[in-house]
């Protein structure tokens, strides 16, 4: 049973570019969340989605923005590229319960 | 912003002995969760442990359990019997009222020598 995937691995951008990161959540989980880990931080909530919908939000700006689609596989999208958005994103997916799986995340640099 | 705190940047531990990593947070909430994730270099979050604000015991999994004293909002994590593959950041995490969406603490660097 393969778990929390996310693509790509690593990515370099420039500023003001824009972004899109995709995770596939584990099997039979039907919602995906997103974080922002900065280096020497704990994870910051996003976004989360379910049923192809934005449930939740945390406090980020519109730049940052996502989709869900009927497979529950998920895209984050970040326009207009900061150097402070260069973090760890991480991708986690659960099914009505507190246990979240997390993925192996996706490291963004952003010169 | 509710906050969760994490006051030990690093600990250091010998091989088989416990180790206690602190977690104090602050709610208004009457009913809301506490977790633990581990968080090996690779960058992945590991789920290791959950306490819900009713639940009169404290919660256990294995060589993990929560040292949970709600009147001092506090939620320790003991690990007991460390292993060397238990050295890893550790974050302390909260979710809200009717949502499991953690707030994280800045994390626990633990290093486990032999």
């Amino acid at each position: 049973d393969a778990g929390v995937t996310q693509s790509p691995t690593h990515l370099i951008k420039t500023r003001g570019q824009q972004v899109t990161l995709r995770c596939s959540p584990k099997s039979g989980h039907d919602t995906v969340s997103w974080y922002q880990q900065a280096l020497g931080q704990g994870p910051q909530f996003i976004f989360q989605y379910y049923e192809e919908e934005e449930r939740q939000r945390g406090n980020f700006p519109d730049r940052f923005s996502g989709h869900q689609f009927p497979n529950y596989s998920s895209e984050l999208n970040v326009n207009a590229l900061l150097l402070g958005d260069s973090a760890l994103y991480l991708c986690a997916s659960s099914a009505s319960s507190y246990e979240q799986y997390f993925g192996p995340g996706t490291r963004l640099t952003v010169t | 912003a509710q906050k969760i705190t994490q006051t030990q940047p690093g600990m250091f531990v010998q091989e088989k002995e416990a180790v206690t990593l602190d977690c104090t947070y602050d709610t208004s909430d009457q009913s809301y969760g506490l977790f633990w994730y581990k968080q090996p270099s690779s960058g992945e979050m590991i789920f290791l442990i959950y306490q819900g604000s009713y639940d009169e015991q404290n919660a256990t999994e294995g060589r993990y359990s929560l040292n949970f004293q709600k009147a001092r909002k506090s939620a320790n994590l003991v690990i007991s019997a460390s292993q060397l593959g238990d050295s890893a950041m550790y974050f302390c995490a909260r979710g809200g009222r009717g949502s499991y969406i953690p707030t994280f603490g800045r994390g626990t660097s633990l290093i486990v020598h032999p």
